[in-house]
């Protein structure tokens, strides 16, 4: 496999469930990210990792707890979301993570809260 | 604030030419990027301007005015899958990535 894959493409969750969203990059990078994509709203940058540390989080609700347990591996832990959580979300790598270089993107997990 | 501004939607005509603005007030400046997304996909770059002036690569081309805060994606020889939406991305003074929300592109035959 190539490029960033991130499963499951597609979630339905109620509000008291637990799930988890996993995105495994096979790029040989150093820096992983999680984006939220709403419709009609720019980019939202929720968490990066660089080189299995978080070195940055945008003030993000708890109820979304990332877990990068190697460089190639990167996972949203979702619990008690709100329907305003429905999005996609997206994850990204890059070699490194000062944002001036390409970011590869996977196709996104869609997530919708009921 | 930091704001990136793109228009919301556009429509051309196969085979012909687009041109899709980006207006950009941030702090500070250190790049922009432009990124295809195609509807359900990921977002793939395009290109990458820090320098003032025109960068073409085949069909696409960019463009830079650091002065004006303004870019613009040039499309030539519009095809049916250029039908996606396009996103503008500055790279601010702290290396913060800022993101437009985005230009859907719709291509008619």
């Amino acid at each position: 496999e190539t490029g960033v894959t991130q499963t499951p493409r597609h979630l339905v969750m109620g509000m008291t469930n637990k799930k988890s969203l996993k995105c495994e990059q096979h790029l040989g990078h150093n820096a992983m990210y999680w984006y939220k994509q709403s419709a009609k709203k720019p980019l939202e940058l929720m968490f990066v990792y660089s080189l299995e540390e978080r070195v940055e989080n945008n003030s993000v609700p708890s109820r979304f707890s990332p877990e990068c347990p190697n460089s190639s591996h990167l996972f949203l832990h979702l619990h008690t979301l709100q329907p305003e959580d429905s999005a996609l979300y997206l994850c990204a790598s890059s070699q490194a993570p000062d944002s001036t270089g390409e970011l590869f993107f996977g196709e996104g997990s869609r997530l919708t809260v009921l | 604030g930091q704001n990136i501004d793109q228009p919301t939607e556009m429509t051309a005509t196969e085979g012909a030419i687009v041109q899709i603005n980006c207006t950009y007030q941030t702090s500070g400046f250190n790049g922009l990027f432009w990124y295809q997304q195609h509807a359900g996909e990921a977002p793939t770059f395009l290109s990458y301007n820090v320098l003032d002036g025109l960068e073409e690569k085949g069909r696409f081309s960019s463009f830079l005015s650091r002065s004006k805060g303004y870019s613009y994606l040039l499309l030539k020889e519009l095809q049916m899958k250029d039908s996606a939406s396009y996103l503008c991305a500055v790279i601010n003074s702290n290396y913060q990535l800022i993101w437009g929300a985005g230009t859907k592109l719709i291509i008619k035959p």
